[in-house]
């Protein structure tokens, strides 16, 4: 199965939104409700931001948001906070009832 | 409060194989969907392995064949056996809960490092 694509870095000020997006097939995205956004700061464990394309877990920030639309999801951040800077990475499941996750995109705050 | 906690990772030759083991701590292993994902130096997430108590497994084309998963209840333990390694095994494991779908990865471990070197 082949990872998702994503934008290998997207970057912004304090207080901008930014948005990363995730483009798979029919097969992963465009087939199921089933993405999710993970965070992961370096040296650090992913943390689960997204599930089910736009829910957010309890104690994620409602300036997180994510939406999909055909064969491509994206993950919007506003009010960018200097905490923000990480990687992120998305995934999904696929008709094979396996996972599939993005390649990752790093994210700068300037 | 739930914790995974991942150990075994080593310096094994190529060809060597390794188990992994990650103890479960506020949760059971056995009513939640337990993961394997491993990220390669420098490299991306890559999703590898589920088990969950009906007994369903799915392996990554990847580690198909050569990496097998498994639990122990009454040890709330999950495993991970590793044979036949190669150099492009060589990651930080992590193994990862799901309460309602292995999609959802609500839990992660701080990740044990496999280093597959001659």
């Amino acid at each position: 199965q082949s990872a998702l694509t994503q934008p290998a870095s997207v970057s912004g000020s304090p207080g901008q939104s930014i948005t990363i997006s995730c483009t798979g097939t029919s097969s992963d995205i465009g087939g199921y409700n089933y993405v999710s956004w993970y965070q992961q700061h370096p040296g650090k464990a992913p943390k689960l931001m997204i599930f089910d394309v736009s829910n957010r877990p309890s104690g994620v920030s409602n300036r997180f948001s994510s939406s999909k639309s055909g064969n491509t999801a994206s993950l919007t951040i506003s009010g960018l906070q200097p905490e923000d800077e990480a990687d992120y990475y998305c995934s999904s499941y696929t008709t094979s009832s396996l996972v599939v996750f993005g390649g990752g995109t790093k994210l700068t705050v300037l | 409060e739930v914790q995974l906690v991942e150990s075994g990772g080593d310096l094994v030759q190529p060809g060597g194989s390794l188990r992994l083991s990650c103890a479960a701590s506020g949760f059971t292993v056995s009513s939640n969907y337990m993961n394997w994902v491993r990220q390669a130096p420098g490299k991306g997430l890559e999703w590898l392995s589920v088990t969950h108590s009906g007994g369903t497994t799915y392996y990554a084309d990847s580690v198909k064949g050569r990496f097998t998963i498994s639990r122990d209840n009454s040890k709330n333990t999950l495993y991970l056996q590793m044979n036949s390694l190669r150099a492009e095994d060589t990651a930080v494991y992590y193994c990862a809960s799901g309460r309602e779908r292995y999609t959802r990865l609500d839990y992660w471990g701080q990740g044990t490092l496999v280093t597959v070197s001659s």
